[in-house]
């Protein structure tokens, strides 16, 4: 069984450019959430999709925007980067729909620098 | 609003003695409520979650963890640290299973 994983590990931007970055859920999960983990903090919710829809979000822009495939891969887009969206972005699969019990499997994650 | 609180950043204990680690949540409804362990450049990974069955919940590695109404608690605890437990803790609390919140994280060192 795959489990999640996240392309690319490390990536380099500078202020005002767009990046997407993106998830493989594990084998038979149709629910993807995306978070951020900024240096020494926990990870704080930006959405999550189930069977490509968006099912919730948390408290970011609209500048952070998803996309969930038919596959239930999933793509995070931020738009006009900012110095302050440097930080780990982590991808979490879940099975089922919308259980409020259901584990969620983490990725390694995302290392977005913004210069 | 949902949300938890972390009480501590930092726990030191040492190797054989026990560990807890201390977590509030804030929360409208019946919360599901999760431990998170985050050992370094690994990915996370569920300790344990609460769901509403028992109070007293059992997860991998000997950790435990009480779910306590009437404080709105949720403590992690282990008889005996072990060195492989030193790692970063995160307790989650969740409202409908579609968004999902973390504390701040408790980093837990174990002195041999």
């Amino acid at each position: 069984e795959t489990g999640v994983t996240q392309s690319p590990t490390h990536l380099i931007k500078t202020r005002g450019q767009q990046v997407t970055l993106r998830c493989s859920s594990q084998s038979g999960h149709n629910t993807v959430s995306w978070y951020q983990q900024a240096l020494g903090q926990g990870p704080q919710f930006i959405f999550q999709y189930y069977r490509e829809e968006e099912n919730g979000r948390g408290n970011f822009p609209p500048r952070f925007s998803g996309l969930q495939f038919p596959n239930y891969s999933s793509e995070l887009n931020v738009n006009a980067l900012e110095l302050d969206d440097s930080a780990l972005y982590l991808c979490a699969s879940s099975p089922g729909g919308r259980g409020l019990y259901n584990e969620q499997f983490f990725g390694p994650g995302t290392r977005l620098t913004v210069l | 609003a949902q949300s938890v609180t972390q009480l501590d950043s930092h726990v030191s204990v040492s190797e054989g003695t026990p560990v807890l680690l201390r977590c509030n949540y804030s929360s409208s409804y019946s919360p599901s409520l999760f431990w998170y362990v985050q050992h370094p450049n690994k990915g996370l990974q569920l300790l344990l979650k609460y769901t509403s069955a028992a109070t007293l919940v059992k997860g991998i590695n000997g950790f435990e963890a009480e779910f306590k109404k009437s404080e709105t608690s949720f403590h992690l605890t282990k008889p005996s640290a072990h060195m492989s437990d030193a790692a970063e803790y995160f307790c989650v609390v969740s409202d409908n299973g579609n968004q999902f919140y973390f504390g701040t994280g408790t980093s837990l060192t174990v002195i041999p």
